[in-house]
């Protein structure tokens, strides 16, 4: 069965602080990909990774960057000179191949970023 | 990101109403998903589509519930009866990238 922990609940940081969203999951697939999702106020989904378990290549994106870690089962999402804009809730999922070759998302509990001014 | 599309994006009804959630997947996918997530939660697997059939399902899918894929487009998923507990917001995503729609809000009251 697939897991997906987001230990941190809650963080709350100050303006133009970095901050790190931890994630660690478990699977028996060797074949899966990883997510980090954005979700605003308003609800909606915003998408920002996926990572396919071959690739553990860490990757940067403006001020964000991911930290992709087979050995230790991490996927550690780090915003660098947070903004009050990142403010929201964000969440790690990890989807295996199922039998049918295309399996659903486990999604941690979601880490609440207060980026203050 | 290719889009996936869902409406209504808001709807409100009464208890014990039928509800009909609509999604337009990416045309060239071939597997469906629908997610809920109840206010203040995380995202949870309801059941995943597949060759016109439901390939698995959450515990959560329980006989209120059904999906299907009418006219080889939209992907809708019903909820019979509606309860106040399955206020929440409802997602669909295809493919095993996981491309998640907008979401519809649901308010059962």
């Amino acid at each position: 069965a697939q897991k997906v922990t987001q230990a941190q609940t809650e963080i709350s940081v100050v303006e133009k602080e970095d901050v790190t969203l931890d994630c660690v999951y478990e699977t028996r697939d060797t074949t899966y990909y990883l997510f980090w999702y954005k979700q605003p106020p308003s609800g909606e989904l915003v998408f920002l990774i996926r990572r396919n378990s071959f690739d553990e290549q860490n990757e940067i994106s403006g001020r964000y960057s991911w930290n992709f870690q087979k050995s230790t089962s991490s996927f550690n999402f780090t915003i660098t000179a947070s903004q009050v804009v990142d403010s929201a809730v964000y969440f790690c999922a990890l989807s295996e191949k199922g039998y049918t070759n295309a399996g659903k998302s486990t999604f941690g509990d979601g880490t609440t970023l207060t980026v203050k001014p | 990101e290719p889009e996936v599309t869902q409406t209504p994006s808001h709807q409100v009804t009464q208890m014990g109403q039928e509800v009909i959630l609509r999604c337009v997947p990416i045309s060239n996918h071939l597997y469906f998903y629908w997610y809920r997530q109840i206010l203040g939660q995380k995202v949870e697997f309801l059941v995943s589509f597949y060759n016109n059939e439901i390939s698995e399902k959450s515990e959560i899918f329980d006989d209120q519930f059904s999906v299907e894929r009418p006219d080889g487009s939209n992907f809708t998923l019903k909820i019979r009866s509606t309860k106040l507990e399955d206020s929440a917001m409802y997602f669909c995503a295809t493919n095993e990238e996981q491309y998640f729609g907008p979401g519809t809000r649901l308010t059962v009251t």
